[in-house]
């Protein structure tokens, strides 16, 4: 069964204090690995997409990579705008509807 | 418009109440997703419109729930006969095709009690 593990649930961080958050998957075929961003009352926003082993995507504070079984968010020097839930999310390989699969988050505060 | 639009975007239903909830997509946009996000939990599929086509419907959790996209754009939502475990958050999500970052909307939260 195809499977998303996010951890840790929560992290708190200090401003500019930089981290790592974990998506670790299980998944017959990968089509797709996506980070969103999501803050409260709002829907998640797109951050990024990832392919194969190997490859890395930045975005200002934010890269993401990806191995076979996981995948990384690493936030460098974060800001308080950074606080929001990171949602991690498989697109497996097979069926005609692009579906995610989405793990339950992490929760990142960050404070000045 | 620019975004995704969702609408209402508070719902209270006393439970048996049926209720429905819009969103529009995207202009142009051709997929259409509808997922259900309870408390602390990630977003859960729901049913997925291509066009006007409803292509797959296998995360509806019973068939009290029903979803049209008649005309390809705009998109409804209907759940009949609310129950307390319908109370939740549903999102919206378009994108032109194909894989990628679909754009969701701010969603819809929904409390039945």
């Amino acid at each position: 069964e195809d499977q998303v593990t996010q951890s840790p649930e929560a992290l708190r961080l200090q401003e500019g204090e930089s981290s790592s958050l974990n998506c670790s998957y299980t998944v017959s075929g990968l089509r797709g690995l996506f980070w969103y961003r999501q803050d409260p009352g709002k829907g998640p926003e797109f951050l990024f997409t990832l392919y194969s082993a190997g490859e890395e995507k930045e975005k200002e504070r934010l890269k993401a990579t990806l191995t076979k079984k996981e995948s990384f968010l690493h936030i460098t020097a974060p800001k308080p705008e950074d606080s929001a839930t990171y949602l991690c999310a498989l697109l497996p390989i097979g069926g005609a509807t692009n579906k995610l699969i989405f793990g339950t988050g992490t929760l990142l505060a960050v404070q000045p | 418009g620019a975004g995704v639009s969702q609408s209402p975007r508070y719902k209270v239903a006393k439970r048996g109440q049926d209720v429905a909830l819009r969103c529009d997509p995207i202009s142009g946009h051709v997929s259409l997703f509808w997922y259900q996000q309870a408390l602390g939990q990630g977003p859960e599929f729901l049913t997925y419109f291509q066009n006007e086509a409803q292509l797959d419907k296998s995360g509806l959790p019973s068939d009290r729930f029903f979803a049209e996209r008649p005309e390809g754009s705009v998109s409804t939502l209907k759940i009949q006969r609310t129950q307390q475990e319908d109370s939740a958050v549903y999102l919206c999500a378009s994108s032109l095709g194909g894989m990628g970052g679909y754009t969701f909307g701010s969603g819809t939260r929904l409390t039945v009690v």
